[in-house]
């Protein structure tokens, strides 16, 4: 079945980065974007960014311009997720999901806790 | 652009039909048929319920529908469960420069 399997939780000093990885399998790795949002503690669900696979290209939101990167490694079906500068409003589950079709996202991975805390 | 509206919280019976409402604008739920709506427990993923406004992904019950008209999107549980106690986001498509929009999530409480 398709799964996204995501990395282990971190705790980061704030000024760090942070790098979380998500694993496809189930399908064809190049055949669908994957997408990234995150969820503060009690809060609702953010979106990050989007990168496709089959190429590299991403797109950012632009809140996070310039501190978030997307790559991928096709030869291990594995997207990374990397933000830099980290300060404590980035404490929060980061989810990263396929995107079957336009507007949709699913599966989700099973989130990362970043904790970002001096 | 803001996020889209939703009710903070939602209550039902088991049994009886709740509605959720997700409101947007015309730059986004109500330009495009790219509604989606997720199921959240707490401390999991989200889960696909409804997609396209108003599909339903395979295993998902029948008694999941969705909807639009205009701007608002809405989400209708019939048939209230126990097990459909969670969290749901709303999410619209708002064109390539702002991407999607989620909703700021309605908490389903059932009596």
């Amino acid at each position: 079945q398709v799964q996204l399997v995501q990395s282990g939780a971190e705790v980061k000093t704030p000024g760090a980065s942070v790098t979380v990885s998500c694993k496809a399998s189930g399908y064809i790795f190049t055949n669908n974007y994957v997408f990234w949002a995150r969820q503060a503690p009690g809060e609702g669900l953010e979106w990050m960014g989007l990168i496709n696979p089959s190429g590299g290209s991403t797109t950012y939101a632009q809140k996070f311009q310039g501190r978030l990167t997307l790559t991928r490694d096709t030869s291990l079906s594995t997207v990374y997720l990397e933000l830099n500068s980290l300060r404590s409003e980035d404490t929060a589950v980061y989810f990263c999901a396929r995107v079957p079709e336009l507007g949709r996202f699913d599966p989700w991975g099973q989130g990362t806790l970043v904790t970002v805390s001096s | 652009q803001s996020a889209l509206t939703q009710t903070a919280s939602v209550s039902g019976s088991p049994g009886q039909s709740i509605t959720i409402s997700c409101t947007g604008t015309s730059s986004d739920v109500g330009s495009y048929n790219l509604v989606s709506w997720y199921q959240q427990y707490p401390g999991k993923a989200p889960k696909l319920i409804i997609y396209d406004v108003s599909q339903r992904p395979t295993g998902v019950s029948n008694r999941f529908s969705g909807s639009k008209s205009g701007n608002t999107a809405s989400l209708t549980i019939s048939g209230l469960q126990a097990e459909d106690e969670a969290e749901y986001y709303c999410c619209s498509y708002a064109g390539s420069r702002t991407f999607v929009l989620f909703g700021g999530g309605t908490t389903l409480t059932v009596l």
